[in-house]
């Protein structure tokens, strides 16, 4: 596709409940990483891939959150037991290259405004 | 650690003025890049300007240009020519050599009135 893409778009849960939130990254991109964005605050990093191997999940918040990218393309970012303070919108990146280097361009995907009632 | 600092709210501008959005940043990474995005009501992110550490000169993007001043540790986007669909949230960002993510600051809201 032209650009990264997301699904669902929206998603309204119910507290408890496993969510799995869905990552299209721009094809042939080898980096992609995961932010979660608070209403009226800027985006935080989750985690991140290289390929399939995941690089950093530093950014987690505690181990109801995991995310896989098992081919090295599409990704899933899953919440386990769903809290009403997981209540955020959940963004994906994805970036050409994978070494080190300052100037990196992130592509934004739309996001996955996740709701849990 | 690395932190970015928007300390500016809200501003508001008239169409065709010039604004500045302020930011500063903190690192004892020598090698860095700083970013601003663009973050309409519709919630997309748009990448609008990229300065390195290491650049000599101060990025332009079109009405996009930033100001770049190192020792302060400051990187303001400087929006010349306001339009009114300039009217957005921006953030501003850092990516330290070291690591590959991104650290965003708490965003600005600007509103261009006509």
């Amino acid at each position: 596709g032209a650009g990264v893409s997301q699904s669902p778009r929206y998603k309204v849960t119910k507290r408890g409940q496993d969510v799995a939130l869905r990552c299209d990254p721009i094809s042939g991109h080898v980096s992609l990483y995961w932010y979660r964005q608070a209403l009226g605050q800027g985006p935080e990093f989750l985690t991140y891939f290289n390929y399939e191997a995941q690089q950093d999940k530093s950014g987690l918040p505690n181990d109801r959150f995991s995310a896989e990218r098992p081919e090295g393309s599409i990704s899933t970012l899953t919440i386990q037991r769903t809290e009403q303070r997981d209540s955020a919108m959940y963004r994906c990146a994805s970036s050409s290259v994978a070494h080190s280097s300052s100037y990196n361009e992130q592509f934004f995907g739309p996001g996955t405004r996740l709701t849990v009632l | 650690a690395q932190k970015i600092t928007q300390t500016q709210p809200g501003m508001f501008v008239q169409e065709k003025e010039a604004v500045t959005l302020d930011c500063t940043y903190d690192t004892s990474d020598p090698s860095y890049g700083l970013f601003w995005y663009k973050q309409p009501s519709s919630g997309e992110m748009i990448f609008l300007i990229y300065q390195g550490s290491y650049d000599q000169q101060n990025a332009t993007e079109g009405r996009y240009s930033l100001n770049f001043q190192k020792a302060r540790k400051s990187a303001n986007l400087v929006i010349s020519a306001s339009q009114l669909g300039d009217s957005a949230m921006y953030f501003c960002a850092m990516r330290v050599q070291s690591f590959q993510k991104l650290v965003f600051g708490t965003g600005t809201r600007l509103l261009v009135s006509p």
